[in-house]
This record gives C-alpha cells, sequence and structure tokens, in this order.
C-alpha cells in the first residue's frame, strides 16, 4: 500500500532563517505530487505541483521554492522566512489521470 | 473559473442527529467531486468522491450526490456522533493547462458533535 511521509511534524524558527520541509512517498511510482499551505486552520492554498523529477509548477508567488530531486521525493524551501509564512503545510499525491489526492500528517511551522 | 462554495460553519449538533453540509460547485464540464475530512491536527482525508451526474459517493455512514442539475455535492450522515467531529472540505477536480490534475478547495465547514 501507498504511504505519505512529511517532517518534520512541527517546527519553530525565527525570521530570516531558512527552510526545508521534506516530503516522501512509498509503493507508487511516477507520482503527482503538490505542497499546499493552510492558514488560521481553514482553507487550502496549493502552493506547487510537480508531474516529475526536476519540474515543478508555482501556483502563486512568494518567498518559498520547491524542488523534486527524485521521482517520489518534494521539498519545500525559503532562504529567509518571514512571519506571514507560518501556517500547516501539507503535502499530497496522486495517481496519473486520477484525479483523488491523498495527503500526509503536515508540517506545523511557526515562525518567531 | 472552477469554484466551490461550502456552507458556512460552523455546525454544532447532538449526537445521533442528521448532518447535511452544503456543497455548490461551478465549472465548465462535468469535473469529479470529492469530499475530504481534516481531524484536529492532522491531514486531509479522502472520505468520498463522485465522477460522474447521480453517482452517489458513500464511505462511514456518509453520503453525497452528484447533481447536475443543481450543481451540488451536498454531504450527509443520517446520525453523527463525536468521533465525527472535524473540518469537511467538498473539492471538485480539474485539469491544468499543462495537464496535471488539480483540485479546487472549498473553504471548509467545522463540525462539532457534542455527546
Amino acid at each position: 500500500s501507498q504511504t505519505i511521509h512529511q517532517w518534520p511534524a512541527t517546527l519553530v524558527q525565527p525570521v530570516g532563517s531558512p527552510l526545508s520541509l521534506e516530503c516522501t512517498v512509498e509503493g507508487t511510482s511516477n507520482p503527482n505530487l503538490y505542497w499546499y499551505r493552510q492558514a488560521a486552520g481553514r482553507g487550502l492554498q496549493l502552493l506547487f505541483y510537480s508531474v516529475g523529477i526536476g519540474q515543478i509548477s508555482s501556483e502563486v508567488p512568494q518567498n518559498l521554492s520547491a524542488s523534486r530531486p527524485q521521482d517520489r521525493q518534494f521539498i519545500l524551501s525559503s532562504k529567509k522566512l518571514l512571519l506571514s509564512d507560518s501556517g500547516f503545510y501539507l503535502c499530497a499525491w496522486s495517481v496519473r489521470v486520477r484525479y483523488e489526492q491523498y495527503f500526509g500528517p503536515g508540517t506545523r511551522l511557526t515562525v518567531t | 473559473g472552477n469554484s466551490v462554495t461550502q456552507m458556512e460553519g460552523p455546525v454544532t449538533l447532538s449526537e445521533e442527529a442528521f448532518l447535511t453540509i452544503n456543497c455548490t460547485y461551478t465549472a465548465t464540464g462535468y469535473p469529479s467531486l470529492f469530499w475530504y475530512v481534516q481531524y484536529p491536527g492532522e491531514g486531509l482525508q479522502l472520505l468520498l468522491k463522485a465522477t460522474k451526474a447521480d453517482d452517489k459517493g458513500s464511505n462511514k455512514g456518509f453520503e453525497a450526490t452528484y447533481r447536475k442539475e443543481t450543481t451540488s455535492f451536498h454531504l450527509e450522515k443520517g446520525s453523527v456522533q463525536v468521533s465525527d467531529s472535524a473540518v469537511y472540505f467538498c473539492a471538485l477536480a480539474r485539469l491544468s493547462q499543462g495537464g496535471s490534475e488539480k483540485l479546487v478547495f472549498g473553504k471548509g465547514t467545522k463540525l462539532t458533535v457534542n455527546p
């Protein structure tokens, strides 16, 4: 069966520090991968998606970037965090030509 | 464009009450529709889905029917439990210009069930 992992689970970082969040998927090949941010415990904002290694599309301009160095690994990064980067970050995967997405457990980021 | 509108929460019910969470959508063509559930501090879980008009998705006592005429996908459960307390998201699927599949989410409805 397929599983998705995210780490760390929680993170507290000062403003201006770098960020690296990692997401890995097991049990499937060549998935679509997604990064979302959820602010204020409610709505979801799609940040990035990837259809293959090295292929990243950004949904909104922001202080963050994403990379996909391996087929089942998706990384969210920032060089300098802002207070507004605080939130709950969710990684998700889907099978090609299937629409349903499966989410990881999330990373709670607090920028102080 | 594609969008999803959910009823505003929060919704508070007593155990064994009937639940309805309204969801309507705007989309071109016939998108696939989904309900996701998020328990406190966790990621989203797929609850049910429907891929064409008149399809009924069901899981764990929850049901939703794809109504093309009213562009709706309302979530229902006959008898809620305390363990159903969570945030519920309605979503539709669309293809982006690059051919990748994306989901458009509603803002979520928080449900609290009291014993």
